[in-house]
């Protein structure tokens, strides 16, 4: 199973910016690159998903180069309800999930 | 529409006790997964039903973990025997291809076993 590296933590501020990136050099052929964000005691809610370039929807934008070793979660412009645990990981639908320890983001006032 | 949804929201046990907890997956979705979640951690996979039938149970620590899912909606997660290792929170999550097999997670129950 592949095997995803993300940063444990980072701060922000209201009105930044973020960028999470996340290495996964193993991934497989077959996997779309996903991520879920999770608040306190309430299970993971899908973001995004991709396979290769560039992903937008309402709330987030996916980065994946051409190699798909990494890929790059862009928030753009955080609330102080962005503060979340985001986890990055391999999917192919119909396959159960694998979560690493995620990315605890804390967006400060 | 209504989400997944989980019951109870809190179990408090006490070692040796057998417990159940429940999952009403999205209406018309053939896929639920269960997975266990301890403070801080990522959630672990520990069985996957599509339909009625276990379609992979790897992730179920041992034989006091069971899972059911007889008419192919709801399911139910039993512990036998157990133990202060077992508290986490267990959540469940359903699917279906024709949502674009995104999964879909309940609240969750916090499970703790004294």
């Amino acid at each position: 199973l592949a095997k995803t590296t993300q940063p444990i933590s980072m701060d922000s501020y209201e009105g930044q910016e973020v960028n999470i990136t996340c290495s996964h050099n193993n991934i497989a052929t077959n996997d779309y690159i996903t991520w879920y964000q999770q608040f306190p005691s309430q299970g993971p809610r899908f973001i995004i998903q991709g396979y290769k370039t560039k992903v937008t929807n309402e709330v987030a934008s996916l980065f994946i180069p051409a190699d798909r070793k990494s890929s790059t979660l862009s928030l753009p412009r955080v609330s102080l309800s962005d503060t979340a645990v985001y986890y990055c990981l391999g999917a192919n639908a119909g396959n159960m999930l694998t979560f690493g320890g995620g990315t605890r983001l804390m967006v400060k006032p | 529409g209504a989400g997944v949804s989980q019951t109870p929201s809190n179990k408090v046990t006490e070692k040796g006790k057998y417990v159940e907890l429940r999952c009403d997956p999205i209406s018309g979705h053939t896929a639920l997964y269960w997975y266990r979640q301890s403070l801080g951690q990522g959630p672990e996979f520990l069985i996957y039903f599509q339909g009625t039938g276990a379609a992979d149970d790897s992730g179920l620590p041992n034989d006091r973990f069971f899972a059911v899912r007889p008419e192919g909606s709801v399911s139910t997660l039993k512990i036998q025997r157990t133990e202060r290792g077992d508290s986490a929170m267990y959540l469940c999550a359903s699917s279906s291809p024709l949502a674009g097999g995104e999964q879909f997670f309940g609240p969750g129950t916090r499970l703790t076993v004294l």
